[in-house]
């Protein structure tokens, strides 16, 4: 079983409704992260979590928020979609040593 | 502030050629240095990273980087390249802020392997 994973995989949504995306890990980590990856922009942080308590926006956190339910989920929202929120996400962890981050395998997200 | 620049976006190589791709960043910190790859339709897995110690670093699949701190360069080797290695390359860099560290990544080399 992926040690962290993503749903759903793939998601076509229109303008203006809310939509989530969710990310479970089995590593232990307690720092997880959102990221998009547009073409020709690599990956960009849109929020980060070193633990439960604690949220913290990345480089492009406008229009999203988040929710760390527990140590192993970390879901984000979009509370009204927009087409220029089309693009692949990826939920991350790590462990509190920083270094490496693990990735889930991305949510594929289209706004029409 | 931490930035890096991958210098080349798209890289053809014919097979068994060998390949070289580059990474520069900038950090008012130490850092800690990564390369990522992304297979078609996957996420992301690591290659290799340098956290300290010799600055030759081998990862999987017969790639191998050399930290260059003068140079403030990471570049991505591999003497001889195969069909499987057509991927997305990505270059990213975590300052030494301990308690803050975040990644911040390149914008990603595509490797393309001509048979």
């Amino acid at each position: 079983d992926a040690d962290v994973t993503q749903t759903p995989r793939n998601r076509i949504t229109k303008t203006g409704k809310r939509i989530m995306l969710e990310c479970s890990q089995t590593k232990g980590h307690d720092r997880m992260y959102w990221y998009r990856q547009d073409p020709g922009l690599g990956l960009r942080l849109i929020y980060y979590s070193f633990d439960v308590k604690d949220i913290n926006k990345g480089e492009i956190s406008d229009g999203y928020s988040v929710s760390r339910q527990a140590q192993a989920k970390f879901s984000l929202s979009l509370e009204s979609a927009i087409p220029n929120q089309t693009a692949l996400y990826f939920c991350a962890t790590s462990d509190i040593n920083g270094g490496e981050q693990y990735f889930g395998p991305g949510t594929r997200l289209t706004v029409t | 502030a931490q930035s890096v620049t991958q210098l080349d976006s798209q890289v053809p190589v014919f097979e068994e050629a060998p390949v070289e791709l580059r990474c520069n960043y900038s950090s008012s910190v130490s850092v800690y240095l990564f390369w990522y790859v992304q297979y078609p339709n996957q996420g992301l897995q690591l290659l290799l990273k340098y956290l300290s110690g010799s600055t030759l670093v081998k990862g999987i699949n017969g790639f191998e980087a050399e930290f260059n701190k003068s140079q403030t360069s990471f570049h991505l080797r591999k003497p001889s390249v195969h069909i499987s290695d057509t991927a997305e390359y990505f270059c990213a860099v975590s300052d030494l802020n301990f308690g803050n560290e975040k990644l911040t990544f390149g914008t990603g080399t595509r490797l393309t392997i001509i048979p």
